[in-house]
């Protein structure tokens, strides 16, 4: 699986949008982009996924450049409530349900 | 909630001694991967099961084990406890053929080893 970068931590103002980015300049043609948070002491919890469009769920919207190297979770309105952990993925949709987790990106999401 | 729970919550044992940890998978799911999370890092993939057989396993040695049940409920075993094995365990589960085969985490086992 392909290796991610993201920043250690950042900062986001409730009710602002968060743009968390994530680069991932070796990624491959059959590589998926996902993203799961971990609220502290709780399980990973999955946002969203995409492979070359932009996608938007309930939770979060998912930018992903046209070359595929970097992508950009947005948070619309950012509450207290995602203060969290965020890892940002890449894996094959083929051979296997392994998640290679990085560090994350620790986000504080001040009132 | 994800409909995943693990047993038990939270465990201290010694090092030398042997656990067992149990996950219930979410209804439907048919695969469960297991994850070891040491403070202040990412989870590591540990293995994964699927129609009751190991399917994928990472770089833990073999003394971690697991099984995987007709109704899809898993455990973990490890025998020999170190004191590098004080971790947050996770399970997760998934459905393999599902659309996305996104993982449903549970809320993990804390283990203490003294």
């Amino acid at each position: 699986d392909a290796k991610t970068t993201q920043p250690t931590s950042m900062d986001c103002a409730e009710g602002r949008a968060a743009n968390l980015p994530c680069n991932h300049s070796t990624i491959s043609g059959n590589e998926y982009v996902y993203w799961y948070r971990q609220i502290h002491s709780q399980g990973p919890q999955y946002i969203i996924h995409g492979l070359k469009n932009n996608e938007t769920n309930e939770m979060a919207s998912l930018i992903i450049t046209e070359d595929r190297k970097s992508s950009t979770l947005i948070l619309p309105h950012a509450t207290l409530r995602d203060t969290a952990v965020y890892y940002c993925i890449v894996r094959a949709r083929v051979g296997g349900d392994k998640l290679s987790f990085g560090a994350g990106t620790t986000v504080t999401v001040r009132a | 909630e994800t409909g995943v729970t693990q047993s038990p919550t939270h465990l201290i044992k010694t090092r030398g001694q042997q656990v067992t940890l149990r996950c219930s998978s979410q209804s439907g799911h048919n695969t469960v991967s297991w994850y070891q999370q040491a403070l202040g890092q990412g989870p590591q993939f540990i293995f994964q099961y699927y129609r009751e057989e190991e399917n994928g396993r990472g770089n833990f040695p073999p003394r971690f084990s697991g099984l995987q049940f007709p109704n899809y409920s898993s455990e973990l075993n490890v025998n020999a406890l170190e004191l590098d094995d004080s971790a947050l365990y996770l399970c997760a589960s998934s459905l393999v053929g599902g659309r996305a085969r996104e993982q449903y985490f549970g809320p993990g086992t804390r283990l203490t080893v003294t």
